[in-house]
């Protein structure tokens, strides 16, 4: 079943504290994203990849890390995280144009 | 810069009752995408429908149809006899395609209500 897969689905962290959240497709696209969903604010791209070691900011890039080492995965490092990063963040890989999202990662950063 | 703007924030309907969202959008390419998503309450973004804007016919898929008008910048988007399962939040989008890196413009959304 092509799918991507997000993990943790929720975390709950302290302000500083590294975290990566991980990003996996099994349907060998080249192009993968993630945005992050803040109410009033809506759906905002972070960082976006074309391809294995081919990534580039989106519009909200800072505070953000991404990389891109194989194709399947494509993970979001907060190095040092703080409130304002509270957000919903989703994964999305392409194909023909059509981005198909992850499930979400609810993230709380206290 | 591209811009999409879904004017309707909320939309409460009895069950059955037709419902049609507007979206209306901005870019200066001639070449992009339009795009619907659906968001549950459970909170994933479920992909609806891809519109190229070559290609204006419309579409419908089961109670789903979707109106697209290039002369207007428009692609609303119809449900017809609403269920309450169709309550969600629903998003149009835009994207102007790889040589703008795919990223998709978001509306601000319309919450859909059906109540039985």
């Amino acid at each position: 079943e092509a799918q991507v897969t997000q993990n943790p689905r929720y975390l709950i962290t302290v302000t500083g504290k590294k975290l990566t959240v991980t990003c996996s497709q099994n349907m060998n696209h080249e192009y993968m994203s993630w945005y992050r969903q803040d109410p009033g604010l809506g759906l905002r791209q972070i960082y976006y990849s074309m391809n294995v070691e081919v990534t580039d900011k989106g519009d909200v890039p800072e505070g953000y890390k991404v990389s891109r080492k194989e194709k399947r995965n494509f993970p979001l490092i907060l190095e040092s995280p703080s409130p304002n990063q509270t957000s919903l963040y989703f994964c999305a890989s392409t194909w023909g144009e059509t981005q198909y999202f992850g499930p979400g990662t609810r993230l709380l950063v206290l | 810069a591209q811009k999409v703007t879904q004017a309707q924030t909320e939309i409460s309907v009895v069950e059955k009752e037709d419902v049609t969202l507007d979206c209306v959008y901005e870019t200066r390419d001639t070449t992009y995408y339009l795009f619907w998503y659906k968001q549950p309450p459970s909170g994933e973004l479920v992909f609806l429908i891809r519109r190229n804007s070559f290609d204006e016919q419309n579409e419908i898929s089961g109670r789903y149809s979707w109106n697209f008008q290039k002369s207007t910048s428009s692609f609303n988007f119809t449900i017809t006899a609403s269920q309450v399962v169709d309550s969600a939040v629903y998003f149009c989008a835009l994207s102007e395609g790889k040589a703008a890196g795919n990223k998709l413009t978001f509306g601000g959304g319309t919450r859909v209500l059906v109540k039985p």
